[in-house]
């Protein structure tokens, strides 16, 4: 059991450019998540999903979209990165409310 | 409006000393929280829940609902403790959502 796991580790951007995130969970849970963390402000919700084909927008959602086509695989977009966008993103899946289990984290930079 | 509120972004006490993070939250109804850690470039991991109401690693929180809070509390800091440690709310209808505080930095000194 891998349980959550996120590509890549790292990543450098420059401004305006794309890329996918993709997190992947093996325990067949139903909920994802993807949080941003940034020093002082904790970790904020990007965006979720409740099931697979399903998302919805969580807290800070501008500058990202989100797909999620297989229930394993949920998979964070940034189509145009700004440096504000510079962050460590964390995944996590959770079976219905219960506890949420988290990703190793990939650490971005946008030049 | 849902909210968790850690007051303090670091604390920093001595190997042996005793240790409370606090953690209040402002919520209408029966909320569930908990206390995850976060050790140094690891990921985020499940501390404590506190309908479990159990101690792990030593620690233990009681959720009192008159003052609205959820501290996280250790008799003996060890210094292994040191981490970043986040109180989160789920509170109901949120879909699974969890709330976070922005997190308080342990530091245990030897």
């Amino acid at each position: 059991n891998a349980g959550v796991t996120q590509t890549p580790k790292f990543r450098v951007l420059k401004t305006g450019q794309s890329m996918t995130l993709l997190c992947a969970q093996d325990m067949n849970h139903e909920y994802m998540y993807w949080y941003r963390q940034d020093p002082g402000m904790g970790l904020r919700l990007i965006h979720y999903s409740v099931g697979e084909g399903t998302t919805a927008k969580g807290e800070v959602p501008d500058g990202y979209n989100v797909s999620r086509l297989k229930k394993q695989n949920f998979l964070l977009g940034l189509e145009s990165a700004a440096p504000s966008q510079t962050s460590v993103y964390f995944c996590a899946s959770s079976s219905s409310r219960q506890v949420q289990y988290f990703g190793p984290g990939t650490r971005l930079t946008v030049t | 409006a849902q909210r968790v509120t850690q007051p303090e972004k670091l604390l920093s006490v001595f190997k042996g000393a005793p240790v409370e993070l606090k953690c209040n939250y402002s919520y209408s109804g029966s909320p569930e929280l908990f206390w995850y850690v976060q050790y140094s470039r690891q990921r985020l991991q499940l501390l404590l829940r506190h309908i479990s109401r159990e101690s792990i690693k030593g620690f233990t929180a009681d959720l009192n609902k008159g003052e609205t809070s959820f501290h996280l509390k250790k008799p003996f800091a060890q210094e292994e403790d040191s981490a970043m440690y986040y109180c989160a709310l789920n509170g109901r209808g949120s879909q699974g959502n969890l709330i976070f505080g922005k997190g308080t930095k342990l530091s245990v000194k030897p």
